[in-house]
Formats: structure tokens, C-alpha cells, sequence
């Protein structure tokens, strides 16, 4: 119940494309979804985060959209840079009570490569 | 805002000696610290949960008597791997919050390697 699945592994895009990555959670209870962006050797870093009240929040060139009866969020970055390329993580928590679900449930990760 | 530190970045040391990160949240209070350890190309696993002047709390799996976590003020968490061995090398980060229920703000990390 604590499992977050998260796809593709690894995603090539040209300069200029789209990169979608998509995750998908079995806790109805969650009731926060941050995505992080982590370069190699550094830590994460929180980059957009949404609450399942909307479906869509967008900051700048990435856009989470949320779909609560799936239990599915997805990252969108449009425009993509090289710089852009990193590992990109999904996680899940729940932050209006307490219990064990405040601790953020990771996926696993995508390895993002956009080609100039 | 939000930023938080870790110390050393890197280190190598010995098998057997004990080896201690420092956390610190430099511009915010963070009643509570979370500690993670990654391996390559893998997603965080948390070890343990720190709450400023108590007791940390381990998940599953992890020895409180060989990683000791110490939270006590609220700026600084420290995580002393002990006795450390080769299969302990690993990227240790930290992430800091001002409450328990508010956004993780995680530090750049601290690669150990244990020869």
C-alpha cells in the first residue's frame, strides 16, 4: 500500500521535446505529490509539487497533472534543455495527520537525457 | 530559503573506524530531520527519522547501535556510522522540515567510502 511505480526508468529526448514521466499510487490516503530533480552526486531538489484539490499545477516550463481517480500524477517538461537532463523522482505522502504516511514514498526514479 | 548543508561532502576512511555527517538547516528551524541512504542509481531508502531532543526512529531493517542519530538543536542533526565496514559505503542525504507534516528540503549528500 505504500508503493509508488514509477515509468519509464530512463527517457531520451531531443532539445525542445516534451518529457513525460508518469507515476502511479495504491494509498488513497496520500494527499501530497512532490516531484524532485536530482543531479549525479548531489541531493534531491524539491521542483514542483501538487495537491489532489487540482488537476493541473504548472511552474515555469514543468507541469504536474493529477488524475485522483486513476491514483496517477505525471510530470510534463516542455521545452526540454540539456540542462534539464537529471534523475527525476516521484514521491507520495500524506501531510494532514498522523501515522507513518507522512514519510514520502519515492519511486524509483527517472534518468532523463535530452539531447542537444 | 530552505537551504540546507552536509558535512563532510565526501570522506574516505578505514574499516572498523566510526564516521560522523553533520545536518544543518541554515535559514529555518527544522523540528524534524529525515536520513537516507541511495546507492547507485537507486531511489532513497529512509533510514530513520529525527525529531529535535528525542529519539530517532528507524525503519525497518536499519541498526540504531551502528548508524546513531543525534538531533539536537534545531539547525543540526549528525548521523555517526560506527564501526563502518566496505557494504556501508554508500551516498548518505539528509532532508530537514520545520514540522513533521511540511515540504522535505533535502542536503547536497555525503559519499562514504569505507576501504
Amino acid at each position: 500500500q505504500q508503493q509508488v511505480k514509477q515509468s519509464p526508468q530512463s527517457l531520451i529526448v531531443q532539445k525542445g521535446g516534451i518529457s513525460i514521466i508518469n507515476c502511479a499510487y495504491e494509498n488513497t490516503a496520500f494527499d501530497y505529490f512532490p516531484w524532485y530533480q536530482q543531479f549525479p552526486g548531489k541531493g534531491p531538489a524539491l521542483l514542483i509539487a501538487i495537491r489532489p484539490d487540482v488537476s493541473e499545477k504548472k511552474e515555469g516550463r514543468f507541469t504536474i497533472s493529477f488524475n485522483k481517480s486513476a491514483k496517477q500524477f505525471s510530470l510534463h517538461i516542455m521545452d526540454s534543455q540539456p540542462g534539464d537532463s537529471a534523475t527525476y523522482f516521484c514521491a507520495a505522502s500524506r501531510r494532514n495527520s498522523g501515522g507513518s504516511n507522512y514519510k514520502l514514498t519515492f519511486g524509483k526514479g527517472t534518468l532523463l537525457t535530452v539531447n542537444p | 530559503g530552505a537551504v540546507v548543508s552536509q558535512h563532510p561532502s565526501r570522506v574516505i576512511c578505514k574499516s572498523g573506524t566510526s564516521v560522523k555527517i553533520e545536518c544543518r538547516s541554515l535559514d529555518f528551524q527544522a523540528t524534524t530531520m529525515f536520513w537516507y541512504r541511495q546507492f547507485p542509481k537507486q531511489s532513497l531508502m529512509l533510514m530513520a527519522t529525527s525529531n529535535e531532543g528525542s529519539k530517532a526512529t528507524y525503519e525497518q531493517g536499519v541498526e540504531k547501535d551502528k548508524f546513531l542519530i543525534n538531533h539536537a538543536s534545531l539547525t543540526l542533526s549528525t548521523l555517526t556510522v560506527t564501526s563502518a565496514h566496505p557494504e556501508d559505503s554508500s551516498f548518505y542525504i539528509c532532508s530537514a522540515s520545520r514540522t513533521i507534516l511540511e515540504t522535505q528540503y533535502f542536503g547536497p549528500g555525503t559519499r562514504l567510502l569505507v576501504l
